[in-house]
């Protein structure tokens, strides 16, 4: 059975960072592209950004922060990062960690996380 | 890149039929075959429910069928259930190399 579990969210002040995990269980972790997906309160799903399988590590990210965040994983621990800096009060919401269905970036979101809550205080 | 345009709410007694829409541009929706759709009860994680415009995953309902036409594609619940009631997403992938959800639509069994 797939498992995703984030960890990492919290309370931070505008411009600071926080660093997103998310440890996978369950499946061949380095066969599938990964992405962070957000919902802030009472609003809907925001891709975020998402990071192919293959060894190249191919990223891509929303505009909305292009810039400010990094994805990353490392097949060898089965985790997926989002490192997130000069954090914006918009930002605040709950990031999912979502296995796709194919090795890049097609968007099937199979298997999620339970969520991470980052609150960005001004 | 801009939300794909779904419509706020539909509503639906047990047993109809029911359809959401979901409006993109000759750059997502219109593009490419890579459309899918999530379901979200209240304080859950969303689950996958349509992909590839018309694909079911494992273990969904044949109630849930998707399809698309031009830069349009739509969801349609047959035997509406109060299960089904939730708030339901479309996706798709971009020319820009980036994903994009609809606003989402909240499905209300009467």
């Amino acid at each position: 059975e797939v498992h995703l579990l984030e960890s990492g969210g919290g309370f931070v002040q505008r411009g600071g960072s926080l660093r997103l995990s998310c440890a996978a269980s369950g499946f061949t972790f380095n066969n599938y592209a990964m992405s962070w997906v957000r919902q802030a309160p009472g609003k809907g799903l925001e891709w975020v950004s998402g990071v192919i399988s293959s060894g190249t590590g191919s990223t891509d990210y929303a505009d909305s922060v292009k810039g400010r965040f990094t994805i990353s994983r490392d097949n060898s621990k089965n985790a997926l990062y989002l490192q997130m800096n000069s954090l914006r009060a918009e930002d605040t919401a709950i990031y999912y960690c979502a296995k796709d269905s194919f090795n890049w970036n097609v968007g099937y979101f199979d298997s999620w996380g339970q969520g991470t809550l980052v609150n960005v205080s001004s | 890149q801009s939300a794909l345009t779904q419509p706020a709410s539909v509503s639906g007694s047990p047993g109809q039929t029911i359809t959401i829409s979901c409006t993109g541009t000759s750059s997502d929706v219109g593009a490419y075959n890579f459309v899918s759709w999530y379901q979200q009860h209240p304080g859950k994680a969303p689950k996958l429910m349509i992909y590839e415009v018309t694909n079911r995953p494992s273990g969904v309902s044949y109630r849930f069928s998707g399809s698309k036409s031009g830069k349009t594609a739509s969801l349609t619940i047959s035997g509406l259930q109060a299960e089904d009631e939730a708030d339901y997403y479309c996706s798709t992938y971009t020319s820009s190399n980036t994903l994009v959800f609809g606003g989402g639509t909240k499905v209300a069994v009467l």
